[in-house]
């Protein structure tokens, strides 16, 4: 069984400040996508990062996947009360389905005005 | 990307009953995935909807439990047959075109009393 660990759990924060969020693996991904969840709806999809090293941006969110394929993060800098959800990452492993997510166990963050 | 709708939204059912949640797609899509998720945690999936033929069942869930229907590429169907507490979940289709990007739907919350 292939896993798919992300940290924190919980985050609870004020406004204003940076938060990290990460994901690992032990396995290849050969993608990685970042997803926003809030209460009562499914999940959104924020970013797809296929590239070792990758970095992308979305406004005040950085993403970024480890230059082997393993890992990724979620920055977010100066957050703000809108910025609160769940924060799933979810991979695509390199010999599986290219069509199966494995997800990871979410962090979901709070932020205080 | 595409858009799912996803119904009932919310239902709360007798033990020992079965619930049918539809979700319709307004494009045809490659790949359909239902999955199931306790509030604020992450995403496990159920199976593979796979047109025209019977669902991809993963560990621990299976066909007599969770009947899928699939009969076209913008159409499916979850079963949740002889309701226990215990299956009170939310429950997401999702969708895939091309690539390993998932869109969702925005969730049945069931409550089984």
């Amino acid at each position: 069984t292939q896993l798919l660990e992300q940290s924190p759990q919980f985050l609870s924060i004020q406004e204003g400040e940076n938060l990290t969020v990460y994901c690992n693996s032990s396995s290849v991904f050969s993608s990685l996508q970042w997803y926003r969840q809030e209460p009562g709806e499914g999940p959104v999809l924020l970013v797809t990062v296929v590239t070792g090293g990758e970095v992308k941006k979305l406004k005040r969110l950085t993403f970024q996947f480890g230059d082997a394929r393993k890992d990724s993060s979620l920055h977010i800098t100066a957050a703000q009360p809108g910025d609160t959800g769940l924060y799933l990452c979810a991979g695509a492993f390199s010999g599986g389905s290219n069509y199966k997510l494995t997800f990871g166990k979410g962090t979901l963050l709070t932020v205080n005005p | 990307s595409a858009v799912i709708s996803q119904k009932p939204s919310r239902d709360i059912c007798q033990r020992g009953t079965s619930l049918t949640i539809q979700c319709q797609v307004d494009s045809q899509v490659t790949m359909m995935f239902w999955y199931r998720q306790q509030p604020g945690q992450s995403l496990t999936l159920i199976a593979t909807a796979n047109q025209g033929s019977e669902a991809t069942y993963e560990s621990g869930f299976v066909i007599d439990k969770f009947p899928i229907s699939r009969p076209n590429l913008t159409f499916s169907t979850l079963t949740v047959s002889n309701m226990s507490p215990e299956d009170s979940s939310i429950y997401l289709c999702s969708g895939a075109g091309g690539g390993t990007e998932a869109f969702f739907g925005q969730g049945t919350r069931l409550t089984v009393v």
